[in-house]
């Protein structure tokens, strides 16, 4: 079985500060880790994804993540946050021959503060 | 194109009462999945559709239903209501063959109150 955990449930930020949210995967097989952000009132959008290859991923909005095969963990990081930031973030995992099962991790309220 | 839509945005019921959660997607996508968000506990699968004319559960099914009506709607039927589905529902879309990794695209969400 696959699971995900996310941390921190609130992470206060002042803008232009950097941010790194943490995000640690249970699996015994190999995994494809994605990164959602929810802004209030709204759904999901993917942020970024890991699927194979080099393990530094580059997503929208300046975000990046480095998966962490020996760590088991997919921290999600941006040099200097803003504003519109702000934000839930969730870490998903779903595993090899898994591919219609996301599961998802509890979430990080990214507060951006002037 | 409109993408994921759900109706209704907001809905308040009485406990027993029955209602229907829908969704379309003019996307053209295979798979689709109805999810719950509750605070604290992330969001969580109900029942995923992989391809018209198929339904499977997900990690909380109890309490409800779904149909894939055709290729662009999957509605989630709730019978009978209880407080415990109180609830912001998603619905959720995925391109490509059923056990694909490629990304889920949300609808705005539905949010409901049992009251």
């Amino acid at each position: 079985a696959q699971s995900v955990t996310q941390l921190d449930s609130q992470v206060p930020v002042f803008e232009e500060a950097p941010v790194e949210l943490r995000c640690n995967y249970s699996s015994s097989v190999s995994v494809y880790l994605f990164w959602y952000v929810q802004y209030p009132n709204q759904g999901l959008q993917l942020l970024l994804k890991y699927l194979s290859g080099s393990t530094l991923v580059k997503g929208i909005n300046g975000f990046e993540a480095e998966f962490n095969k020996s760590q088991t963990s997919f921290h999600l990081r941006k040099p200097s946050v803003h504003i519109s930031d702000t934000a839930e973030y969730f870490c998903a995992v779903t595993m090899t021959g898994g591919g219609n099962k996301l599961t998802f991790g509890t979430g990080t309220q990214l507060k951006v503060e002037l | 194109n409109a993408g994921v839509t759900q109706t209704p945005k907001f809905q308040v019921l009485k406990t027993g009462q029955s209602m229907t959660l829908q969704c379309a997607q003019d996307m053209n996508h295979n798979s689709m999945y109805w999810y719950r968000q509750d605070p604290g506990m992330g969001l969580r699968l109900i029942y995923y559709s992989a391809s018209e004319g198929t339904t499977d559960k997900g990690e909380v099914p109890n309490g409800y239903n779904v149909s894939r009506l055709n290729k662009r709607e999957f509605s989630l039927r709730l019978e009978s209501a209880a407080p415990s589905q109180t609830s912001v529902y998603f619905c959720a879309t995925k391109r490509g063959l059923a056990g694909s990794y490629n990304e889920q695209f949300f609808g705005p969400g539905t949010r409901l109150t049992v009251l």
